[in-house]
């Protein structure tokens, strides 16, 4: 079974600039996730999806970051100009939701990195 | 005050040593936890759940202590392959509320 799949692996923009990141989550996986990545801290949310309604963007930074999931699969996560202080690794991840309750595990792409010269 | 802490390390160890890491949550309503582990540029990954009642994986050992709002890991008889960070993980009410810890940087060295 595939896992989860993002693209670019690695982007390099200068600042200013926009740039686009794209998750196919695991087949049937209804809830999706976006996640930044700083060295040596955690992922942090930025959006969380239940099928293609975003439930959870209130930490997406909104005057320059958007993302969508139309009919409910796919994801695209835009920055829109991007910033020096973007530099990162954006994650994504899916999970099961099974009557109303997360199973808890989620499942990550390799994740998307990003430089901001 | 953070959601979820951990101490960063690293733990330098020996192979064959016993590890133990703590992570503690702020949230006494958090419902369920996890251990990740992330290798070095890669992507985290689900090493093992936490139950109340404690749960074992051959080396690994978790335990949750709602009381005090701690979670542990303890891995026996380190592995050089037990290199990695572990990250904490807790879910708030249904699960949908994922906090990870900064994680916890292992080193095991022959």
């Amino acid at each position: 079974e595939a896992g989860v799949v993002q693209s670019p692996r690695y982007k390099i923009i200068e600042k200013k600039q926009p740039v686009a990141f794209w998750c196919n989550p695991i087949s049937g996986h209804n809830t999706l996730y976006w996640y930044l990545q700083n060295l040596g801290q955690g992922p942090e949310l930025l959006i969380r999806y239940e099928n293609e309604e975003a439930v959870d963007d209130s930490q997406l930074p909104k005057d320059r970051f958007s993302a969508e999931r139309l009919k409910g699969v796919d994801s695209t996560l835009k920055i829109q100009p991007a910033e020096l202080g973007d530099s990162a690794v954006y994650l994504c991840a899916s999970s099961l939701q099974r009557r109303g309750v997360n199973t808890g595990e989620l499942f990550f792409g390799e994740g998307s990195r990003l430089t901001v010269l | 005050r953070k959601e979820v802490e951990q101490d960063p390390g690293p733990f330098n160890v020996p192979e064959g040593a016993t590890v133990a890491f703590n992570c503690t949550y702020s949230n006494s309503a958090s419902q369920s936890f996890f251990w990740y582990r992330q290798d070095c540029r890669k992507e985290p990954k689900l090493l093992m759940s936490v139950y109340s009642s404690g749960n074992e994986d051959g080396r690994f050992t978790a335990q949750l202590n709602r009381a005090s709002q701690y979670i542990s890991l303890l891995i026996r008889d380190s592995k050089l392959s037990d290199s990695a960070t572990y990250l904490c993980v807790v879910n708030g009410a249904g699960g949908f509320k994922t906090i990870f810890g900064a994680g916890t940087r292992l080193f095991v060295k022959a």
